[in-house]
């Protein structure tokens, strides 16, 4: 079966410390990825996609995400976190280019810590 | 551009009513429309596909007489929970995909809808 999945449900970092989020994903077919971020109460904003083009990928609020098929990943990170950062990210897949339906993982929630 | 609006932002209703929410795509036609339904700190759960002019496709275990879909515009998909019980209280967030774009495969997010059933 299809899927992703994002460890790590919870992860606090420093204001200015790296953030990493993971996530990985199963697939007998080139995926598209996505990160999304939300915040409290409201719906989806798209970070960043991977849809076989450049296997590093830059989003927006600096954000940048690498798909590593080696490894069936697709890591989020951000050199220096920001208070305004902290939100739920999720990791999100659809498998070929017809496909539309997205899979989400189980979210991670980001804590910055001042 | 691919902006989608949900109406109402939040909703407080009785056991036993009706409730609908809108879906509108504001910039763009869409043909497909996703409903997802959120539990606090959970993920997004799928509950149906609506494409327009056609009847929803619903996951497996989403209720169609109680989720009632429809997409009749381009612009415009509704989702009503009918005889709504505090079970049914969550978020609810729609979806839209634009072929126009060059995206097909992005879904563009409405900002949810708050549901509270007493």
């Amino acid at each position: 079966a299809q899927s992703v999945t994002q460890l790590g449900s919870h992860v606090s970092v420093s204001e200015g410390a790296l953030v990493l989020l993971r996530c990985n994903y199963s697939s007998s077919v080139p995926p598209y990825l996505f990160w999304y971020v939300q915040y409290p109460n409201q719906g989806l904003q798209l970070l960043l996609k991977y849809t076989s083009a450049a296997t590093l990928v830059k989003g927006i609020n600096g954000f940048e995400a690498e798909f590593k098929k080696s490894e069936t990943s697709f890591h989020l990170t951000k050199p220096s976190a920001h208070m305004s950062d902290a939100a739920e990210y999720f990791c999100a897949v659809t498998w070929g280019a017809g496909s539309y339906q997205l899979t989400f993982g189980k979210g991670t929630k980001l804590s910055v810590i001042p | 551009g691919a902006v989608v609006s949900q109406h109402p932002s939040w909703v407080i209703c009785k056991s036993g009513t009706s409730v609908k929410i809108e879906c509108r795509s504001l910039d763009f036609q869409a043909t497909t429309m996703f409903w997802y339904r959120q539990f606090p700190k959970q993920s997004l759960m799928l509950m149906a596909t609506s494409n327009e002019g056609s009847k929803a496709t619903y996951e497996q275990g989403v209720e169609k007489d109680k989720f009632l879909i429809n997409h009749a515009s381009l612009t415009l998909s509704t989702l009503t929970v009918t005889s709504a019980h505090p079970e049914d209280s969550s978020f609810y967030i729609c979806s839209a995909r634009d072929p126009g774009q060059g995206r097909p495969n992005e879904q563009f997010f409405g900002p949810g809808t708050r549901l509270t059933v007493l």
